[in-house]
């Protein structure tokens, strides 16, 4: 069946440091991706998405490219503000479902 | 914010006792399902509906079901709750299924069954 794989937390990082949180997945046909992000307290919410291989979803300075060679859909930040802190979830739609499969989690810890 | 209601937002039962769980939405949407979430699972989906009185079983089924006689409701029962049901639970809507339709997450229910 599907899975996401995403890479253990949590990830401490200072502010304005680069962030990478990685996403690998299992899934047959061509899966939609998505990363939501849980701030405390809080349900998710939609972060980003892509649909198809080679799409880039982006918002709020993140980024996330599907790359399908690689079953890879990794988060991306450039320079991460202590509000990012946050746990963020990958995801995926499968070909023909109309749930998501999520990762684990990554708790990101952002200190000033 | 999309109208996602969860009710009770905490409570606290005892093994074998019924617990009912309710999700009210005030966007019409289509949609509706059922998650759970614990420590290094992430969410999984324990059912969902795709119209009043249709639903269907998610990866983590046992001991639950749902039930959806309104648009606007979709009520998770636990029929005899056992400790492994502890969890937090979500609810999510979507106007449709598909990818491009976004899906909207309550604030969610923690259930502690003792």
């Amino acid at each position: 069946g599907d899975s996401v794989t995403q890479m253990e937390g949590p990830v401490t990082l200072s502010e304005e440091a680069f962030l990478t949180i990685n996403c690998t997945y299992t899934a047959t046909g061509y899966p939609s991706l998505f990363w939501y992000v849980q701030y405390p307290g809080e349900g998710l919410q939609l972060l980003l998405k892509a649909t198809k291989a080679d799409d880039k979803g982006s918002n709020k300075g993140f980024e996330a490219t599907y790359r399908k060679e690689t079953t890879s859909f990794h988060l991306e930040k450039g320079s991460v503000q202590v509000s990012d802190s946050a746990v963020y979830f990958c995801a995926l739609e499968g070909t023909g479902r109309r749930a998501l499969t999520f990762g684990s989690g990554t708790r990101l810890q952002v200190q000033p | 914010d999309a109208g996602i209601t969860q009710s009770p937002r905490h409570k606290v039962t005892e093994t074998g006792t019924p617990v009912t769980l309710r999700c009210h939405q005030t966007e019409n949407h289509r949609y509706m399902y059922w998650y759970r979430q614990d420590p290094g699972h992430g969410l999984r989906l324990i059912h969902y509906s795709y119209g009043v009185k249709d639903t269907d079983k998610g990866e983590v089924s046992d001991g639950y079901s749902v039930s959806r006689s309104k648009t606007e409701d979709f009520l998770l029962t636990l029929e005899s709750a056992t400790s492994s049901q502890t969890s937090v639970y979500f609810c999510a809507i979507s106007e449709s299924g598909g990818s491009s339709y976004e899906q909207y997450f309550g604030p969610g229910t923690r259930l502690t069954v003792t």
